[in-house]
């Protein structure tokens, strides 16, 4: 039961750079969400996708990009990180289903930005 | 207008006590669901517990409880028999019946004291 993960689970870099964050998750889950989770302000939804080749913006899109080739991937890249991308990234899925469905969480990735 | 509301920064408790954390949310879709995250020290995110809009009664799983309000809006959870390892993070959230995303409340932090 591999579930949902991330990776890597720290990163440094510096502002300007590109950096991909990466999820996996093993439940054939349909759904995939990226949040940030910043002191103060809770979990915010960065991106989601409802299937492969489908995304849509979250509540903080600006200064990400993500694609979903496969049902089992959603990376999350910032394409040229800034400062106050620093944060804690959480990936998650769900299923669909008659009713809701809890989202279920990597462990996050913790990216430092220099 | 934020969605989901968590008052409470901070609550102390002692162990074996019960303890009722907090959430009202703001909502004019009838269909909608209510859940609850744990989020230890260690950062992962944990689902507890869920409550949907229709659901005749409170939901329950183990030591937790969802003391539904719908007319007050409100979502509480209640933790019996609190023990160390519940020290940590809770996060409220929602998501509406038209729409996978889940917004979250600022989070409360939990402490379980010997």
């Amino acid at each position: 039961d591999a579930g949902i993960t991330q990776s890597p689970r720290y990163k440094i870099t510096e502002t300007g750079r590109q950096v991909t964050l990466m999820c996996h998750q093993t439940w054939s889950h349909s759904y995939m969400f990226w949040y940030r989770q910043d002191l103060g302000h809770g979990l915010r939804l960065i991106y989601y996708s409802a299937a492969a080749d489908i995304t849509d913006k979250g509540e903080v899109p600006d200064g990400y990009v993500v694609s979903r080739s496969k049902t089992e991937n959603f990376p999350l890249t910032l394409e040229s990180a800034t400062r106050s991308q620093t944060s804690v990234y959480f990936c998650a899925s769900s299923d669909r289903g008659r009713f809701f469905q809890p989202q279920h969480f990597g462990d996050g990735t913790r990216l430092s930005i220099l | 207008a934020q969605k989901i509301t968590q008052t409470q920064p901070g609550m102390f408790v002692q162990e074996k006590e019960a303890v009722t954390l907090d959430c009202t949310y703001d909502t004019s879709d009838p269909s909608y669901g209510l859940f609850w995250y744990k989020q230890p020290s260690s950062g992962e995110m944990i689902f507890l517990i869920y409550q949907g809009s229709y659901d005749q009664q409170n939901a329950t799983e183990g030591r937790y409880s969802l003391n539904f309000q719908k007319a007050r809006k409100s979502a509480n959870l209640v933790i019996s028999a609190s023990q160390l390892g519940d020290s940590a993070m809770y996060f409220c959230a929602m998501r509406e019946g038209g729409s996978e995303k889940l917004v979250f409340g600022k989070g409360m932090k939990l402490t379980v004291n010997p």
